[in-house]
């Protein structure tokens, strides 16, 4: 089946210092992907939308300035927190969209990626 | 704007009992409907995907209904086991390959 993989699993980092987070798909290509936080026993939250070759969309209320995606090959986008303080501290985790047919689409989840900011 | 709900947020039973998590959604208009089960600190375990054209999937002891009309989901767990520990969460896509719209999650607890 189709895999993500997403780098790292768990970091910890010093205030103010930036953590970037890879979202790779291995065995397909993605023009999409989505990026998700989730704060302890919260639901996940769609942060953006990553299109290759293309800006991210930002849903309303994430800084974009702060959260940096790139998404410059059609297996890879990246999350970078910027200057990431104690409040970034979450769960973040990655999906990719698998397009086989124009009805044939399926959405792959990455293992997630656990920030700890102190 | 759509919003899934889950009930109940937790709960705790006996090892080889039988129970049910319910999803409800304010708009039936979806694509489809999926059940994921995440561990502490783990990404998600896609369980079950529902079509929005489907009432019903089942993957062993696991079943999933879909009441699109009602705007409802339910995932029965057959003879529960201390493994089936984790928090279950339901999405739903409202269009192909469209972000997933998350409920905050049932936390479930069996105890052997």
């Amino acid at each position: 089946g189709a895999v993500v993989s997403q780098h790292p699993s768990r970091v910890i980092c010093k205030s103010g210092t930036s953590v970037k987070i890879e979202c790779r798909s291995l065995d397909f290509q993605a023009t999409t992907m989505f990026w998700y936080r989730q704060f302890p026993k919260q639901s996940l939250m769609l942060m953006a939308t990553s299109n290759e070759g293309s800006k991210a969309t930002y849903e309303q209320g994430v800084e974009k300035d702060k959260f940096l995606i790139n998404h410059a090959s059609l297996t890879l986008s990246t999350l970078t927190v910027t200057s990431a303080h104690p409040e970034d501290s979450s769960f973040y985790i990655c999906s990719a969209v698998r397009v086989r047919t124009a009805s044939n689409e399926k959405l792959f989840f990455g293992s997630g990626t656990q920030l700890s900011v102190l | 704007k759509q919003e899934v709900t889950q009930i109940p947020a937790a709960l705790s039973v006996p090892e080889g009992e039988n129970l049910v998590l319910n999803c409800s959604f304010t708009d039936s208009a979806i694509y489809n409907l999926q059940w994921f089960r995440q561990d502490p600190g783990k990404g998600l375990t896609s369980l079950l995907l529902i079509q929005s054209s489907q009432r019903e999937q089942t993957s062993g002891r696991l079943n999933a209904s879909l009441d699109k009309s009602s705007g409802r989901s339910t995932l029965y767990i057959a003879a529960s086991q201390p493994g089936d520990s984790a928090t279950y969460l339901c999405a739903v896509e409202l269009q192909a390959g469209t972000a997933l719209i998350f409920g905050k999650g049932t936390t479930l607890s069996v105890s052997s």
